[in-house]
């Protein structure tokens, strides 16, 4: 089993729709987690950070983390083409580790 | 704009030869960085911890004599890809952070093609 488990995708919705991007991990020592964007031959792009579990909102994004169930969700309100990317989940305590990467398309 | 920076961006050297990378952080000193390797499609695999003043720790299955990991000072650590091979062709990435637990920022990246 990976420790991070994430649906490769691909994920196509509409512009303007919610998204729902989901990992699980298997480590219970995992304490901090955080959320990539990553364009098609670049380096990934931090997205968001959270400590724990709870809730992280900036601007468009969301980022949820429920430690007692093992879950990562990162929401992107109103999608926007430039948000075609791959999104990659990680969670870690003292090493990232990444999930498989989600591919969004948002469409026109 | 970066917070850590990585050169060459893209590389092309001989099978047989040897090729470094490096990675800067540029607005803090870490303690710790982080190299991995992407293939084409796939995720990012953590290859080594490196940490400043000490051995690299390797993770399973990455040879630590091929890919020889330097992080001298608090700015910078390298990777030297030792008798490339064209299998070791791939996307290699490196990240820092100031400490444990601390956000974690990537390079851009560097593009080895090894001929």
């Amino acid at each position: 089993q990976k420790e991070v488990e994430q649906d490769p995708g691909p994920l196509s919705v509409p512009e303007g729709a919610i998204v729902s991007l989901n990992c699980t991990y298997s480590n219970s020592a995992f304490q901090y987690f955080m959320w990539y964007r990553q364009y098609s031959r670049k380096g990934p792009e931090l997205l968001m950070y959270t400590y724990s579990s709870g809730n992280k909102e900036d601007g468009r994004f969301t980022a949820q983390v429920d430690k007692s169930s093992k879950y990562i969700s990162l929401f992107i309100r109103d999608s926007q083409p430039s948000d075609s990317a791959t999104y990659l989940c990680s969670g870690g305590y003292n090493k990232l580790i990444f999930g498989a990467g989600t591919r969004l398309a948002v469409h026109p | 704009g970066a917070v850590v920076s990585q050169h060459p961006s893209r590389v092309i050297c001989k099978s047989g030869t040897s090729v470094k990378i490096e990675c800067r952080s540029l607005d803090f000193q870490a303690t710790t960085m982080f190299w991995y390797r992407q293939f084409p499609k796939q995720s990012l695999m953590l290859m080594a911890t490196s940490n400043e003043g000490s051995k690299a720790t390797y993770e399973q299955g990455v040879e630590k004599d091929k890919f020889l990991i330097n992080h001298a000072s608090l700015t910078l650590s390298t990777l030297t890809v030792t008798s490339a091979h064209p299998e070791d062709s791939s996307f290699y990435i490196c990240s820092a952070g100031q400490n444990s637990g601390n956000t974690i920022y990537f390079g851009e990246g560097s593009w080895l093609t090894v001929v």
